[in-house]
């Protein structure tokens, strides 16, 4: 499968434990984005990272969470102290190096983030 | 004015309907513009690509209106299979954040 990958489907926390959310991008893509989505909401742009750098994290809480990805291995979304209000979809995205014209993301099948 | 905004709906159109979705955007200078589905509790899948006046696929046309800042999306000849939800997406020009908007809802009966 050349899709984008994301690990685990599904994972359940206490509060106040760590949450990581691992994405391997389709082959050949360099960009990566991460994007939360509450039960019946759409989907909210939380950063954009391209290797090694982040380029966008506008969307990002400023406490508790964090992003990277990697020279080696995939991006993570790390989610310091849950709460029950981190319970959510996280979806990443990612896609070709982009130009003055976008190119369309492709998304993996989330991670279901349960917070107990 | 939010930045990309969609009429949530729900429509309930009977198969065979021609139905019709407007986006609209704030940001001028977006170049590119997308529609998603997404089914329930799965990822969103892309739709269309619309970079210049307008797309067509089969049973989808997306219209883009630069001078009104709106793209629209009409799918003819509704099937079951296309009930979910449709979601407009807008990247920034440059590629930096991605605004999704919050996704209109499509029931489509027998």
């Amino acid at each position: 499968n050349a899709g984008v990958m994301q690990n685990p489907r599904h994972l359940v926390r206490r509060r106040g434990q760590e949450a990581r959310l691992r994405c391997s991008p389709m082959k050949g893509h360099s960009h990566v984005y991460w994007y939360r989505q509450l039960p019946e909401e759409g989907l909210k742009f939380m950063v954009y990272l391209q290797k090694e750098n982040i380029i966008d994290e506008s969307g990002m809480p400023k406490e508790r969470f964090s992003a990277e990805f990697p020279k080696e291995g995939p991006s993570i979304l790390r989610i310091q102290q849950v709460v029950r209000g981190d319970s959510a979809a996280y979806f990443c995205a990612s896609s070709p190096a982009t130009g003055l014209f976008n190119q369309p993301q492709h998304f993996g099948d989330g991670t279901r983030l349960s917070i107990l | 004015r939010k930045e990309v905004e969609q009429d949530p709906g729900p429509f309930n159109v009977p198969e065979g309907a021609t139905v019709a979705f407007n986006c609209t955007y704030s940001n001028s200078a977006s170049q590119s513009f997308f529609w998603y589905r997404q089914d329930c509790r799965k990822e969103p899948k892309l739709l269309m690509s619309v970079y210049s006046s307008g797309n067509e696929d089969g049973r989808f046309t997306a219209q883009l209106n630069r001078a009104s800042q709106y793209i629209s999306l009409l799918i003819r000849d509704s099937k079951l299979s296309d009930s979910a939800t449709y979601l407009c997406v807008v990247p920034y020009t440059g590629g930096f954040k991605t605004i999704f908007g919050a996704g209109t809802r499509l029931f489509v009966k027998a």
